[in-house]
């Protein structure tokens, strides 16, 4: 089946410097979603990605889908010490136009941000 | 309510028990998913309804797992004789066509 591969699976930064994280598959994606996960609770939305080659921000965060459509990176500018939780890539594949379907997750990059 | 409403939050039972772990959608959402997420690590699809019918159950372990949905919003996701590999969190989301999932906060299952 289909496999996600995240790296870097943990980070230690100091407050104010930039992330980056990526994820790698074996197959094609249509869509990329980014989720971040607090402890003890569900992920969390960040964003999505639609389009191969769609670069996206959404406030300090920028992610990419990748132009071969088997690869997308987050990155976090500016780290501040919210920061701090477990970020997931996850791939949609919908094709055949399906327009639900199950996600497939990578195994998740933990953010320390130290002050 | 606005989320995706999960319960219970916290589940402790004894090996052999039966499960049952709800999932009240957000209004509206035609697609409903389960996970389940073992400790550190990513999430792991078991099954999704769109609508009251689930057209892929792939992700269901194994004949111990069921899940059924009713009038197209709550779903209940039951574990028949509980072993203690099935100790993991388990999440629901949902989404309207289209648009990404959106997850509750999982009931967090341990069976001793």
């Amino acid at each position: 089946g289909q496999q996600l591969n995240q790296s870097p699976q943990s980070m230690f930064i100091q407050e104010g410097e930039d992330v980056s994280m990526n994820c790698t598959s074996s197959s094609i994606f249509n869509t990329w979603l980014w989720y971040k996960q607090d402890p003890g609770e569900g992920p969390v939305l960040l964003i999505a990605l639609y389009k191969a080659g769609e670069l996206t921000s959404n406030g300090r965060l920028t992610a990419q889908f990748g132009i071969t459509r088997k690869d997308s990176f987050l990155n976090i500018s500016a780290s501040i010490p919210s920061d701090v939780g477990i970020y997931f890539c996850a791939g949609h594949d919908n094709a055949g136009g399906t327009s639900y379907g199950k996600l497939t997750f990578g195994q998740g990059t933990i953010l320390t941000v130290h002050p | 309510g606005a989320g995706v409403s999960q319960s219970p939050s916290n589940k402790v039972t004894e090996k052999g028990k039966d499960v049952e772990l709800r999932c009240d959608p957000i209004s509206g959402h035609t697609a409903l998913y389960w996970y389940r997420q073992s400790l550190g690590q990513g999430l792991e699809f078991l099954i999704y309804f769109q609508g009251n019918s689930a057209p892929d159950k792939s992700g269901l372990p194994s004949d111990r797992f069921s899940a059924e949905r009713t009038g197209g919003s709550v779903s209940t996701l039951t574990i028949q004789r509980t072993q203690q590999e099935d100790s993991a969190v388990y999440l629901c989301a949902s989404s309207l066509p289209w648009q990404p999932q959106h997850f509750g906060d999982g009931t967090r299952l341990s069976i001793l």
